[in-house]
């Protein structure tokens, strides 16, 4: 069966610092990948999502990045990161073909 | 534009009774419908989907979707309420016109059982 993991589970950063949060899906190949934030625990918003290796489509212009090194792994950064950048981070995944997205546990991110 | 409405914030429901969350949405063609579930500080689960077929979908947890195309709803319901459904709920949905695999979420519709 297939498993999607992130780390860390909670983040404390202050402004300014670089942030590098991962994901990793097992038990499938060739996954689409999703990058979400949700704020205040009500609606999620698509930031990145990957249809393969090095190819990342960005739908918000924001001080974050991604990148998918390799097929089951996608990484979210920055450089320097903002007061409203915490948020609720939750990275997804799909089977090609079949839109239903499994969602990973989350990583709480808390700038101050 | 296309999109997806939950137009209830909160739906308190007795235990024990039947729960109706609904779901609008906006979209050109046959839509994909998706449900999730999200209890606090976890990920969304991925709870049924409507492709094509019964418009009477069946989930996970007792849970059950019907989809109405003249209405454009896909309205969650389930018989009898247990106080563990109280979570945050969102309804999906895929236009066919996508050239990719992204999906539309409402906004949610945070659900309280009481018992």
């Amino acid at each position: 069966s297939q498993t999607i993991h992130q780390w860390p589970a909670t983040l404390v950063q202050p402004v300014g610092s670089p942030l590098s949060l991962e994901c990793t899906v097992e038990g499938t190949s060739n996954p689409n990948l999703y990058w979400y934030r949700q704020a205040a625990g009500r609606g999620l918003q698509l930031l990145f999502y990957s249809v393969g290796i090095g190819q990342i489509s960005s739908e918000v212009p924001q001080n974050l990045s991604a990148s998918r090194p390799q097929d089951r792994q996608f990484i979210l950064s920055s450089k320097k990161l903002l007061l409203s950048d915490s948020g609720f981070y939750l990275c997804a995944w799909s089977p090609r073909s079949t839109y239903e997205q499994y969602f990973g546990p989350g990583t709480r991110l808390t700038v101050t | 534009a296309q999109s997806v409405a939950q137009p209830e914030d909160q739906v308190n429901v007795a235990e024990g009774n039947p729960l109706t969350v609904k779901c609008t949405y906006s979209v050109s063609g046959n839509p994909y419908l998706f449900w999730y579930v999200q209890y606090p500080n976890r990920g969304l689960q991925f709870l049924l989907k409507y492709i094509t077929g019964d418009n009477l979908v069946k989930g996970s947890y007792g849970f059950e979707a019907e989809f109405n195309k003249s209405q454009t709803s896909f309205h969650l319901k389930k018989p009898s309420a247990l106080v563990s459904d109280s979570a945050l709920y969102f309804c999906a949905v895929r236009p066919p016109s996508n050239r990719d695999d992204k999906i539309i979420f409402g906004k949610g519709t945070r659900l309280h059982i009481l018992p």
